[in-house]
């Protein structure tokens, strides 16, 4: 298993909330990445980073932002919390060099606005 | 998008038969990945198969590409119940900046 490390798991959280996941690796990886998965199990790209100060929007139009300020951090945060935001939010890292790299997963995070 | 597209949805096998699993993407790609996803948890990379390669092997895993058809497979020989997860192929363009997702193959593998 890589090591990079998503919290919280499980977040039910109510609308209008300001909420941040947080995404941590240590294998200093330079790319990071959002993906958000579908119920339906697929998965869209909504913010990527080539490195500190790099960030990105996906393919996946998202409301979300995120922030790059350390090579092992990549916060993701939502600053008004909406139902349509529900969601699994997978966080992602691969090595400097050429995007043929694999991509190394977090768990997850489950989050539910009601 | 050039998301590939992952074939069947869903796959019901016993232990011990072959599972295969078929991707079709739309554009030319550099490589193609496929990872592994548990329930609950996040993906997993399994194997890599690059544009000028046509067959490759990892284990119990045997990956073929055919670029003229815009295809991959994935046979997983001899299952088990541990090889119970969703399935997925990620493409990855000669332009492109990340890996593009299908929608994936649920496999259950039952005793």
């Amino acid at each position: 298993e890589a090591d990079i490390y998503q919290t919280p798991r499980y977040l039910v959280i109510g609308t209008g909330k300001k909420i941040t996941l947080e995404c941590s690796q240590t294998m200093g990886h330079d790319k990071m990445y959002w993906y958000q998965q579908d119920p339906g199990m697929e998965l869209h790209l909504i913010h990527y980073s080539y490195g500190v100060n790099s960030t990105e929007k996906g393919d996946l139009s998202s409301e979300s932002t995120v922030s790059r300020i350390r090579t092992e951090h990549f916060p993701l945060t939502l600053e008004s919390a909406r139902p349509s935001h529900t969601s699994q939010y997978l966080c992602a890292s691969s090595e400097r060099g050429q995007w043929n790299s694999p991509l190394h997963f977090g768990n997850g995070t489950r989050l539910t606005v009601t | 998008s050039q998301q590939g597209e992952e074939d069947p949805q869903a796959l019901s096998i016993q232990e011990g038969e072959n599972a295969t699993m078929n991707c079709s993407y739309k554009t030319s790609i550099n490589n193609l990945q496929w990872y592994r996803q548990n329930s609950g948890r996040g993906l997993v990379h399994l194997i890599l198969i690059r544009s000028n390669e046509r067959e490759k092997h990892s284990g119990r895993l045997r990956v073929t590409l055919d670029t003229s058809k815009k295809s991959s497979s994935l046979l997983i020989t001899a299952s088990r119940a541990a090889d119970t997860a969703s399935y997925f192929c990620a493409t990855m363009s000669n332009s492109g900046y990340a890996l593009n997702f299908g929608k994936g193959t649920s496999l259950l593998v039952t005793p």
